[in-house]
């Protein structure tokens, strides 16, 4: 049982090129999120996916993309990055009960020059 | 005006001592409440959860709800150096989970 696995750990991109963070889940829970923290602003909810087949804009949503490619997988797009969008990325799923509050992986860091 | 809005510190406090972590939130629709604990270069796991109004204890934590002033607190005892993390409070509307509103987090040091 992995719980969130993020891919990749880390990664350098320079301005303009694109990449996907990808992120899969083994607990079968419904929804998945994809969050942004930088210093001193907390967790910023950029995307999420209530259920397979749905995806909603968060706080942030703009420079992404996301696909929910089944129940298990949400990846996360970045089509032309920016150095604004230097961050640690963290994925999470969950549930409806208090029990399946939301689970976090271990995050991606993204460095854009 | 941030949903929720959490001092971020930091904090630090001696070994043994009593943490106090506070947040307020501004919409009266949230029911549950959680804190989050991160330990540095790490995701966030959930620590403790209530439901509504009260209080609820998990060995040295307690976490803390007053509805009535829109108040969340989270309060460790004997507080030992392992503790030293940033704590996320968090909230979710209705009578069931889904998208959670987070306060920006508050650095604690423990020191020996």
């Amino acid at each position: 049982n992995a719980g969130v696995t993020q891919t990749p750990k880390f990664q350098v991109l320079k301005t303009g090129q694109s990449m996907t963070l990808q992120c899969a889940q083994d607990m079968n829970h419904n929804s998945m999120y994809w969050y942004r923290q930088d210093p001193g602003m907390g967790l910023r909810l950029i995307y999420y996916s209530a259920s397979e087949g749905t995806t909603d804009k968060g706080e942030v949503p703009n420079g992404y993309n996301v696909s929910r490619l089944n129940k298990r997988e949400f990846s996360l797009r970045l089509e032309s990055a920016a150095p604004s969008q230097t961050s640690v990325y963290f994925c999470a799923s969950g549930g409806q009960t208090p029990q399946e509050t939301q689970y976090f992986g271990p995050g991606t860091r993204l460095l854009v020059l | 005006q941030k949903e929720v809005e959490q001092d971020p510190g930091p904090l630090s406090v001696p070994e043994g001592a009593i943490v106090s972590l506070n947040c307020t939130y501004s919409n009266s629709a949230f029911q549950y409440f959680m804190w989050y604990r991160q330990y540095s270069r790490k995701g966030p796991e959930l620590l403790m959860y209530t439901y509504s109004s009260g209080n609820k204890e998990d060995g040295r934590f307690t976490a803390q709800v007053d509805k009535s002033s829109k108040y969340i607190s989270l309060f460790i005892r004997d507080s030992q150096p392992s503790d030293s993390a940033t704590y996320l409070c968090a909230t979710s509307r209705g009578s069931t989970l889904g998208r959670l509103y987070f306060g920006r987090g508050t650095q604690l040091t423990v020191w020996p």
